[in-house]
């Protein structure tokens, strides 16, 4: 049982490039989030899932997109990379609405 | 706005002593509460919940307070190891949308040996 497995680690990006960061999840958990941590900072949520196919805008959404085609897969989609998205990115699942929070390892971006 | 904050940002402690870490939250319509554990270049772990119909709830070395009336949160780690050592996070759900946790800054623990 993985739980939540998150692809790449790491990346650095160049100004304008785009790329996807992956996340899975073998829960079968139906609420999925992607969150982004600032140094010394907590995390913000960027997008949320409640289910396949229906997904929202959280606190910080934009430059980003997401979709959610499976249960297990949430891909978070950032077009045009700023300077400012430079972050660590967390995926983070939960089986129901008020229960614990299941987090992948996180993926550190670099825009320069 | 709805908050969660945490009173002091680095907690440095003994190896063998308690640990206290403390929440204040502003969102009093909030029913459950988490705490997380983050240690460095990994994703928050969680350690251990309370809902708003308790005020103590108790895990293996852990324990959890809240006090609804000055809405504090705090958690207490009994005999603190050097493997506690990590920053610690707060977090609240509101009433509605119960699935958009909000996240305090988190406090980092050092636990000198």
């Amino acid at each position: 049982n993985a739980g939540v497995t998150q692809t790449p680690k790491f990346r650095i990006l160049k100004i304008g490039q785009s790329m996807t960061l992956q996340c899975t999840q073998d829960m079968n958990h139906n609420y999925m989030y992607w969150y982004r941590q600032d140094p010394g900072m907590g995390l913000k949520l960027i997008y949320y899932s409640v289910g396949a196919g229906i997904t929202d805008k959280g606190e910080v959404p934009n430059g980003y997109n997401v979709s959610r085609s499976t249960t297990e897969d949430f891909p978070l989609r950032l077009e045009l990379a700023a300077p400012s998205q430079t972050s660590v990115y967390f995926c983070a699942s939960t089986q129901q609405e008020n229960t614990e929070a299941f987090f992948g390892q996180g993926t550190r971006l670099t825009v320069v | 706005g709805e908050s969660v904050g945490l009173h002091l940002p680095t907690l440095s402690v003994q190896e063998g002593d308690n640990s206290i870490i403390n929440c204040a939250y502003s969102n009093s319509a909030s029913d459950y509460f988490i705490w997380y554990k983050q240690e460095s270049g990994k994703g928050p772990q969680f350690i251990i919940d309370i809902r708003s119909n308790m005020d103590k709830r108790q895990g293996q070395r852990v324990t959890v307070l809240l006090n609804k009336t000055v809405k504090h949160l705090s958690l207490q780690i009994a005999a603190t190891q050097p493997g506690d050592s990590a920053v610690y996070f707060c977090a609240e759900n509101p009433q509605t949308g119960g699935f958009k946790t909000i996240f305090g800054a988190g406090t980092r623990l050092f636990v000198k040996a």
